[in-house]
């Protein structure tokens, strides 16, 4: 399952709202799709699983949604420490896993 | 606090070998999948294998089929990656990620902070 994530970059001033887009080249079976945070220099975090549950520690200004073959991360007020790469990734029961190519937020 | 320490990388030739090592803490090991997952330079991520929990079933991406053998040793908390016929494109910083449950079709959910790896002559 090729998953491809729109826009490539995202430039914005904080407290707007970012809308990350993730399409699936075949419709995901179950919810098995989360997002995960890629600060430079740093491991990815878990963001969102199953589509739209939260990680712990992750705050409500973060939430996913979707269904089928598309997804969408939203950051309903952007913060400067949003700035990052953000993956999508499907993890369904038969390999092979894939992630997203990514889409970068930058804070103007 | 959970926590992934990998170890193992360095420089090697290609067609070489290479075993990183994932050290789990934090806790119970047996019941929880471990995966590996790559990240070019300047690239995006890539799964390159799974080891679920209890019954140490095994998957990974074509790409390393054949060549990559991951494993997991419960007295030492561990899993190993071992990495044979090396490839340049194999160049990459390696993480490990814990599963959120014991089965392949869990999300992971702490990372480990990677260990690099480098396949050049």
């Amino acid at each position: 399952i090729v998953l491809t994530q729109s826009p490539g970059t995202l430039s914005l001033f904080p407290g707007d709202r970012a809308t990350l887009s993730c399409r699936a080249s075949q419709r995901l079976s179950g919810n098995y799709l989360a997002w995960y945070q890629q600060k430079a220099g740093q491991a990815p975090r878990l963001l969102m699983y199953g589509v739209s549950g939260r990680a712990t520690g992750i705050p409500d200004r973060f939430s996913g949604s979707g269904s089928g073959t598309d997804f969408t991360l939203t950051i309903s007020r952007l913060e400067p420490e949003d700035a990052a790469v953000y993956y999508c990734h499907q993890y369904s029961r038969s390999p092979p896993w894939t992630f997203g190519q990514g889409t970068k937020v930058e804070i103007k | 606090e959970v926590q992934l320490l990998e170890s193992g990388g360095g420089l090697v030739q290609p067609g070489g070998s290479l075993r990183l090592s994932c050290a789990a803490s934090g806790f119970i090991f047996s019941s929880y999948a471990i995966t590996w997952v790559r990240q070019a330079p300047g690239k995006g991520l890539e799964w390159v294998s799974t080891i679920t929990g209890s019954d140490s079933v095994t998957y990974y991406a074509d790409s390393v089929k054949g060549r990559f053998t991951i494993s997991r040793d419960s007295s030492k908390n561990t899993v190993f990656l071992h990495m044979y016929s090396l490839r340049a494109e194999d160049t990459a910083l390696y993480y490990c990620a814990k599963g959120a449950g014991g089965s392949f079709s869990y999300h992971t959910d702490v990372w480990g902070t990677g260990t690099t790896v480098a396949v050049s002559s």
